[in-house]
């Protein structure tokens, strides 16, 4: 069963604009983590964050996580055309031997 | 130069066949995991494999098999059982520590359709 789910399912923003994308989950977690996948590619890590940080900052993103309300947030700051890419968040639930991957959110960059 | 081969980039099943996708890295991690993914949606959880000569069952197994002879080595077959393998299948590994997963690695992917 996918443990995060992300919202919006899709977003189109102008290049040079902020992009925010969320993402809940339903159990606890050690940690949750953001991946980026372009169209027919794998996925490239960006950001993990653990349950004990609010917020982390990797260049121009920005993750915060609010454990209270099994929620996470990643911000991408003025965007470009290579942003352009489907964003996944995943949590590794009450164990350390898989993580669970959501749906993610189709980010579209418009020049 | 390290990272994760998969190969072939794309595949064709008949049907009752059986079908092999490669997995090779070279990052000497000790994990290694199979995904299938369907399109719009996200990753699923085929096998994973935690060290040499072991591995478990992931959340959608039926109709899949794995070995892991090698540490660099992580073939997945789809068999002649698995009656919807059209998919795009990805290899990943990590290290292994505690407190949590730590980051995997991707490889490019293998589509699979049939014939």
């Amino acid at each position: 069963s996918q443990q995060g789910e992300e919202d919006p399912q899709a977003l189109s923003i102008q290049e040079g604009e902020n992009a925010t994308m969320n993402c809940s989950y339903k159990t606890s977690i050690n940690n949750l983590q953001w991946y980026r996948q372009n169209s027919g590619r794998g996925l490239v890590h960006l950001i993990l964050i653990r349950s004990n940080e609010r917020e982390k900052h990797s260049g121009r993103l920005r993750v915060t996580l609010d454990t209270s309300k099994k929620s996470s947030s990643l911000l991408i700051t003025a965007s470009r055309a290579a942003d352009t890419a489907s964003y996944f968040c995943a949590t590794d639930g009450s164990n350390d031997y898989k993580l669970s991957f959501g749906a993610g959110t189709t980010v579209t960059v418009r020049a | 130069d390290g990272g994760i081969t998969q190969s072939p980039k794309y595949l064709f099943r008949k049907e009752g066949q059986n079908v092999t996708l490669s997995c090779e890295q070279n990052l000497n991690h000790d994990a290694m995991y199979w995904y299938r993914q369907d399109p719009g949606q996200g990753l699923r959880l085929i096998y994973y494999s935690q060290i040499v000569n072991d591995f478990q069952k992931g959340d959608i197994a039926e109709g899949y098999s794995v070995s892991r002879e090698k540490k660099e080595s992580f073939p997945l077959t789809v068999t002649s059982a698995q009656k919807n393998p059209t998919a795009f299948y990805l290899c990943a590994s990590s290290i292994r520590t505690g407190g949590g997963l730590q980051p995997q690695h991707f490889g490019d992917g293998t589509r699979l359709s049939i014939l």
